[in-house]
């Protein structure tokens, strides 16, 4: 049964630390997406990619948020300094695009605690 | 653009009772329909999905059809259990790569 994975799946970090966050998509896929998901915002899409090139990064802080896909097997979604306003539950998603398949696989999500 | 709308939560029904999340969504071209759902402290999970006017996706009791006239795709269950209690996402995608617009999402909240 083929699933997105997350690491780690809860992180609490102090005002200023760098946070990693790591997904690996179903194996394939070649469509990944990042989402943030707070009780106020609810979901929001931070960046997503293709083929390991980004897309679209317009929903992301540019100054402390950065996304990578070092292989078609990782994805990392990094912040630098972390801010307490960071809290959130993020949500890696793959997906592979063609007609009638938008369907996307999310991850069970990183829970990101920033004191 | 692209949006969706989904009724505003929470929806409290007692078991067994019927359920109807409403879902209308404004789209350019033929869009497909999804329903997602997210259970308390995971990700969000295919419940099911249209790709055409008139199809119905149907799921683990549930059911939605896509209908382009009133441009809905309300979610439906003729009997709903305490299991079922959890987040419901409406989303279309463009057909155009993987893109879904997600509506806010409604909860639902299932009593013995």
């Amino acid at each position: 049964d083929a699933r997105v994975t997350q690491t780690p799946r809860h992180k609490v970090t102090e005002m200023g630390q760098e946070v990693t966050m790591r997904c690996q998509p179903i194996l394939g896929h070649n469509t990944v997406f990042w989402y943030r998901q707070t009780m106020m915002q609810g979901l929001e899409l931070l960046a997503y990619f293709r083929n390991r090139a980004p897309l679209d990064d317009s929903g992301m802080p540019k100054d402390r948020f950065s996304a990578e896909m070092p292989d078609a097997t990782l994805a990392t979604l990094k912040i630098q300094p972390s801010e307490p306003r960071d809290s959130a539950v993020y949500f890696c998603a793959s997906g592979l695009p063609g007609q009638g398949t938008d369907t996307q696989y999310f991850g069970p999500g990183t829970r990101l605690t920033v004191l | 653009g692209n949006s969706v709308t989904q009724m505003e939560g929470p929806v409290t029904l007692s078991e067994e009772a019927f359920l109807t999340i409403n879902c209308t969504y404004t789209a350019t071209g033929y869009p497909s329909l999804f329903w997602y759902v997210q259970y308390p402290g995971e990700g969000l999970q295919l419940l099911l999905k249209a790709t055409k006017a008139d199809d119905k996706g149907s799921n683990k009791g549930f059911e939605a059809t896509y209908r382009k006239e009133t441009t809905s795709f309300h979610l439906e269950k003729g009997s709903v259990q305490v299991s079922d209690s959890a987040v419901y996402f409406c989303a279309l995608g463009n057909n155009a790569g993987n893109m879904l617009t997600f509506g806010g999402g409604t909860r639902l909240m299932v009593k013995p």
